[in-house]
């Protein structure tokens, strides 16, 4: 069965700490992964990786994607408390093509 | 509309009642995707449309729940004999097609049964 693995389930870091988010993937028929960002209701995309090895940069996060080892990770520099939100990892495969998410990890930034 | 849209946000309803959740896609969005999403967990993948046919249900997790797309654009998600389990936020996403690249996903419709 294909299934997204994130970790940790959540965190608590001070303003201007570097986090790691986690994500690992077993995923048929895969084709990229995807980030994503939920702060209210609707996930917002952040990045979509399909090669290995190939660092995604948006301003302070980025993010890499290794499909030998079946794992993304996606890192926040000199976090603030913006970014505080539910990080989603999703593969996109399977026999159709669907997008499977991992159950998230919750970051929270304290001042 | 510029992004997806989604009717009604909040929907309260008894146990045993039938209940129709609303997805009005991005214009022009030929994949339509729905998503069941509980506290804590991440989005639950539901079912997807191309075009007017559903191209994999099978997330769908019993024969009560139904989703329809008569004409390439707005779906209805259905559930018929609402229990208390199916109390959750359902998210509808679109994206111009299956292949590659994001999902623009709605501000979802919550869901209490009582």
């Amino acid at each position: 069965e294909d299934k997204v693995v994130q970790s940790p389930l959540s965190l608590v870091v001070h303003e201007g700490d570097t986090v790691t988010l986690n994500c690992s993937y077993e995923v048929t028929n895969f084709r990229s992964l995807l980030w994503y960002k939920q702060e209210k209701k609707a996930p917002t995309f952040l990045f979509m990786l399909t090669s290995s090895g190939i660092e995604k940069k948006s301003g302070r996060l980025s993010s890499i994607l290794d499909k030998k080892e079946l794992f993304s990770i996606l890192n926040i520099t000199a976090t603030q408390t913006g970014d505080s939100a539910i990080y989603l990892c999703a593969g996109r495969g399977g026999a159709t093509n669907k997008l499977i998410f991992g159950t998230g990890t919750l970051l929270a930034v304290q001042p | 509309g510029a992004g997806v849209s989604q009717t009604p946000s909040n929907k309260v309803t008894e146990k045993g009642k039938y209940v129709e959740l609303r997805c009005d896609p991005i214009s022009g969005h030929t994949a339509l995707y729905w998503y069941r999403q509980s506290l804590g967990q991440g989005p639950e993948f539901l079912i997807y449309f191309q075009g007017t046919g559903a191209a994999d249900d099978s997330g769908l997790p019993n024969d009560r729940f139904f989703a329809v797309r008569p004409e390439g654009s707005v779906s209805t998600l259905k559930i018929q004999r609402t229990e208390r389990g199916d109390s959750a936020v359902y998210l509808c996403a679109s994206s111009p097609t299956t292949d590659t690249g994001e999902l623009f996903f709605g501000e979802g419709s919550r869901l209490t049964v009582l």
